[in-house]
């Protein structure tokens, strides 16, 4: 069956612009979590949603950072006014419970110039 | 807090050679210990798990015993192909009953296999 998907792939922004990194979870999956990979930091969790709440966003790095589900399917991360350190690999993953295995979508690949 | 500490490495190994990559944890309770590989240009795939304590995961080759007393979930395999070259995490989930559910990662580890 269909795994994780992100969109886009790669990214690459000018400092001060705004992006949208989407993911869409398998299907009937509950659970939905945000990831930064990157050299410094390794993996990072962001944050977690069950269903559309994220009851906890104290993951996120600042508060240019920001995350919304709907439908209980897809996400959306929206990075504002984006600065060098933002730079990273963006990654999703979802579990059909919060107690579940996570799996995890290719990622989005964020340069910021 | 959880913590995941695993070998850093670049580790470097010759094809049929064996495999070990060491991890430890700190945590309180009981988490659920896995192993997650990171091909070359891909996302991150589940290896193996294991859920309490004496528990082996195994997958493709590659095993990991879930060992309380040690803290540890070390990862083997008998017999490395140039195809295992990756990256391989080491990671730990604990029900903390608070509002976050989340994956905590070690660093880490390269590995190599050269023909």
């Amino acid at each position: 069956g269909a795994g994780v998907s992100q969109s886009p792939s790669n990214k690459v922004t000018e400092k001060g612009k705004d992006v949208e990194l989407r993911c869409d979870p398998i299907s009937g999956h509950t659970a939905l979590y945000w990831y930064r990979q990157s050299l410094g930091q390794g993996l990072e969790f962001l944050i977690y949603f069950q269903g559309n709440s994220a009851p906890d966003k104290s993951g996120l790095p600042s508060d240019r950072f920001s995350a919304e589900r709907t439908g209980g399917s897809v996400s959306t991360l929206t990075i504002q006014r984006t600065q060098q350190e933002d730079s990273a690999v963006y990654l999703c993953a979802s579990s059909l419970g919060r107690l579940e295995t996570q799996y995890f979508g290719p990622g989005t690949r964020l340069l910021v110039l | 807090g959880d913590s995941v500490t695993q070998m850093e490495g670049p580790v470097t190994l010759s094809e049929e050679a064996f495999l070990t990559i060491n991890c430890t944890y700190t945590a309180t309770g009981y988490p659920s210990l896995f192993w997650y590989v990171q091909y070359p240009g891909e996302g991150l795939q589940l290896l193996l798990k294991a859920t309490k304590a004496d528990d082996k995961g195994s997958n493709k080759g590659f095993e990991a015993t879930y060992r309380k007393e040690t803290t540890s979930f070390h990862l083997e395999k008998g017999s490395v192909q140039v195809s295992d070259s990756a990256v391989y995490f080491c990671a730990l989930y604990r029900d903390s009953g608070g509002s976050n559910y989340k994956l905590t990662f070690g660093k880490g580890t390269l590995l190599t296999v050269n023909p």
